[in-house]
This record gives structure tokens, sequence and C-alpha cells, in this order.
């Protein structure tokens, strides 16, 4: 079965440091990843996605995602971290129809 | 622009009771997706339409569950017979096209409404 993890369910880090927030996937074929960001009350925004092409994806709000064939992994980062980054992050794949979800990782930036 | 809006925002049933949740995608919108999200997890795929056209409903849990857009744009997801269970997040996406005929697969990201929290007492 196809699926996308994400081995912490909480990561903290100080503001202004940077920030990793994991997800490995395994699928078959060509995988296609992407991230979402989930705050209190609102629906899932879409922040980058890998398709094709470059590893290094770049997407909203100064994040980005390195995509890693050899680890199965598709790790959310960003070089600075920002009290307002706090929020619950969603590493998604693609299905024959749908998205299918990891379990979340909320991510707490402390002043 | 307006993006995806769902209402009601929360809904209260009592068990045994239909409940119909409504969905207004992005205009243009050719695909529509409804996932349930329970409270702590990722959300989980319901159904899919490609303009008025369902095509798969493979994670709808029960045949409790339907989900229609006959014009090809509002769309409702109605649960009849409401069980504890079905307490959740309902979330509605919409996306231009899915997957891009002759372009190869291409996947467009979908925009999320603010969901409708269900709660079946």
């Amino acid at each position: 079965a196809q699926s996308v993890a994400q081995p912490e369910d909480q990561v903290n880090v100080a503001e202004g440091n940077p920030l990793t927030v994991k997800c490995t996937y395994s699928v078959s074929g060509n995988p296609y990843l992407f991230w979402y960001v989930q705050y209190p009350n609102r629906g899932l925004q879409f922040l980058l996605k890998y398709i094709t092409g470059d590893n290094l994806v770049k997407g909203s709000y100064g994040f980005e995602a390195e995509f890693n064939k050899s680890q199965t992994s598709f790790h959310l980062k960003k070089p600075s971290a920002l009290v307002s980054d706090s929020a619950l992050y969603f590493c998604a794949g693609t299905g024959a129809n749908n998205l299918f979800f990891g379990t979340g990782t909320r991510l707490t930036v402390i002043p | 622009g307006a993006g995806v809006s769902q209402s009601p925002r929360y809904k209260v049933a009592k068990r045994g009771q239909d409940v119909a949740l409504r969905c207004d995608p992005i205009s243009g919108h050719v695909s529509l997706f409804w996932y349930q999200q329970a409270l702590g997890q990722g959300p989980e795929f319901l159904t899919y339409f490609q303009n008025e056209a369902q095509l798969d409903k493979s994670g709808l849990p029960s045949d409790r569950f339907f989900a229609e857009r006959p014009e090809g744009s509002v769309s409702t997801l109605k649960i009849q017979r409401t069980q504890q269970e079905d307490s959740a997040v309902y979330l509605c996406a919409s996306s231009l096209g899915f997957r891009l005929p002759g372009r190869g697969d291409y996947y467009n990201e979908q925009f999320f409404g603010p969901g409708t929290r269900l709660t079946v007492l």
C-alpha cells in the first residue's frame, strides 16, 4: 500500500533557528509529494510539491523541501523559523484520484 | 478571489439523524474532493468528482455516505442515520484538474475549505 510517514508528532525549535519536519514515503512508480500546513480552525494550505525535476523544491513562506530518492524522504525545511510558523504540517502523496496524508507533525516555534 | 467555502462550519446531530454538508469550490475548478479528518489524524480520502461525474467513491466508509455534484460546481456530502463514529471534520478541496490529459501525470495542488466539524451525540 502507498503511504507517507511522519515520524515525529511534535517538533520544537527556537525562533531564528533552522527547522526540519521529516517525511518518508512508500509509493509505487514516480512519487508525487506535497506539503500542506494547517492552522487552527482553517483548512489545509498548500506549501509546495515535488513532481519531477530539481530535488530541492522551493515553496511558500520561505519553506523548501528536499526530495531524496535513495532515502525515500521528502523533508520540509526552513532556514530561520518564525513564531508564526507554529502549526500542524502534513506530508502527502498522490493515489489514483486523491492525496493520502501522513499523521501530521505539530511544529512549535519558541520565542 | 474567493477560496473554497463550506457550510455549516459546525454541525451537531443526534445519533440517527441525517446531515447534509455543502461545499462551494473555487470557480472553474474541475476536480472536487471530500476528505474526513478524525481528531489527531491526517485527512482520509472519501470521494472525487471531475465536473459532475463521481469518478471515485472508494473512500466512503459505508452506504450511509452519499455525495453529489449535479451541476459540476457545488457539492453536497450527505450522511444518513449518523453514528458517533462519524464525528470528524469533513474537508472539501478543489483543483484545476488533478490529472491533466495529454501532459502525463501532472498533479495540481488542491485548495481546501475550512471544513465542517460534525459532532454526533
